[in-house]
């Protein structure tokens, strides 16, 4: 089945850095990679996802880029944020069923 | 429009009890995904119904575990005789046909004795 994995699993940056997470997937079949942000005792919310045919996607301070090839993806956040504080989770999914990552617990220092 | 709901949201029981969890996805949408989130990990596949039926239960631990969706809307995740090791969040995600964004309920949280 399929495996990811994600790296690193804490990160802490100052308010107004980047931050950078990044997964790599197993299953060559997989062809669709969300991104959720998960806060403290609340459900995962879909920031960002790229579909396989495509090679990045941005919204706003948040980019997404994909090499299947590699079968690696990774999240971008620019200028960031405290409220950008949370657990991010990466997933590859392939016909419905997504396997998730352990998540990268992102802290935003003011 | 409202989101997905799932109760209860806390679930508090004892070893070798029967549970049964609910999830109400989002109206129209024709898939609903399971999930089990422990402490510190992220959301691990359980099953995924597309319409009324299972398109893929390969996520089910064992076969105390057991799902239905009989309308094709509300789901019920059946857990038999239970085990500490069940304690978890158990997460519903729905979408609108299997190949669109999921979006996720706030979860039960289970917690065996």
């Amino acid at each position: 089945g399929e495996n990811v994995e994600q790296h690193p699993s804490t990160l802490s940056v100052q308010e107004g850095d980047s931050a950078v997470i990044k997964c790599t997937y197993s299953d060559s079949a997989s062809n669709y990679f969300p991104w959720y942000k998960q806060e403290l005792g609340k459900r995962p919310q879909l920031i960002i996802d790229i579909r396989s045919n495509v090679g990045e996607k941005k919204d706003q301070r948040i980019a997404v880029t994909l090499n299947k090839t590699a079968k690696h993806f990774s999240l971008h956040i620019t200028e960031t944020q405290p409220e950008d504080s949370a657990v991010y989770f990466c997933a590859a999914s392939e016909a419905g069923k997504s396997t998730f990552g352990d998540g990268t617990t992102l802290t935003v220092k003011p | 429009g409202a989101g997905v709901s799932q109760t209860p949201s806390n679930k508090v029981t004892e070893k070798g009890k029967y549970v049964e969890l609910r999830c109400d996805p989002i109206s129209g949408h024709t898939a609903l995904y399971w999930y089990r989130q422990s402490l510190g990990q992220g959301p691990e596949f359980l099953i995924y119904f597309q319409g009324t039926g299972a398109a893929d239960d390969s996520g089910l631990p064992n076969d105390r575990f057991f799902a239905v969706r009989p309308e094709g809307s509300v789901s019920t995740l059946k857990i038999q005789r239970t085990e500490r090791g069940d304690s978890a969040v158990y997460l519903c995600a729905s979408s609108f046909s299997g190949l669109e964004t999921q979006y996720f309920g706030p979860g039960t949280r289970l917690l065996v004795l």
